[in-house]
């Protein structure tokens, strides 16, 4: 499979804990994106990386949150002392941005997801 | 901050039928990409419309881009039950970043 993949693919937690996420981009994309949906709701953007450089962070990035994309790769995503509210879907999506062709014209690709639950 | 609004958020028609789906953006567009997400299932990319007052059809879909860049309609023809998911607008604001922005999304239901 050369989609993207996210592990693990559901994340059960009490209240308080750490977890991390990761996610596989699609080999040659140089650009990774992490995203949070609710029921009901769209993605929303939380971060993004272009190779292992984390261009933008959402404010609705706490401090709790980090992500990381060392080797411009696969990247990882930590909540630290998770609360209910965290609960939700995290997505990643990555792309291939060519400067050539312009500002706004990756096609963004989505993994399964992980399903994050917090009791 | 940009404000992206999607029209219905639930559409539920019988099969067979015509439809509709409209996204307006309060902020002139850089470009705009649909997605469908089926239940359970992750956003798909379906089509990215970048030129003033464009249309793209794929199959029974049919995409178009305002004249002014501020809104895009999708439209279904003959839908069929496979057609059932949410389907998202994600615009990128002209001059901002390189993120998407997701409306809430339009819930389509088939009756076969």
């Amino acid at each position: 499979d050369t989609g993207v993949s996210q592990n693990p693919r559901h994340k059960i937690t009490k209240r308080g804990q750490n977890v991390t996420f990761r996610c596989d981009p699609i080999s040659e994309h140089n650009r990774l994106y992490w995203y949070r949906q609710t029921l009901g709701q769209g993605p929303e953007f939380l971060t993004y990386f272009q190779n292992e450089a984390q261009l933008e962070k959402s404010r609705l990035l706490s401090d709790r949150f980090s992500a990381e994309r060392p080797k411009g790769s696969f990247s990882t995503l930590e909540i630290q002392r998770t609360e209910q509210g965290d609960s939700a879907m995290y997505l990643c999506a990555s792309s291939l941005a060519r400067p050539a062709s312009g500002p706004h014209t990756d096609t963004q690709y989505f993994g399964p997801g992980t399903r994050l639950t917090v009791l | 901050g940009q404000q992206v609004m999607q029209i219905p958020q639930y559409q539920h028609v019988q099969e067979g039928e015509d439809f509709t789906t409209y996204c307006n953006s309060s902020t002139t567009l850089s470009n705009i990409q649909w997605y469908k997400q089926r239940p359970g299932g992750h956003p798909v990319f379906l089509i990215q419309l970048v030129k003033s007052g464009e249309v793209k059809k794929q199959k029974r879909l049919t995409f178009q881009f305002g004249e002014a860049k501020k809104n895009s309609s999708l439209h279904i023809t003959a839908t069929q039950t496979t057609d059932v998911g949410t389907y998202f607008c994600a615009p990128r604001r002209e001059g901002g970043s390189e993120k998407l922005v997701f409306g809430k999304g339009m819930k389509l239901t088939v009756n076969p």
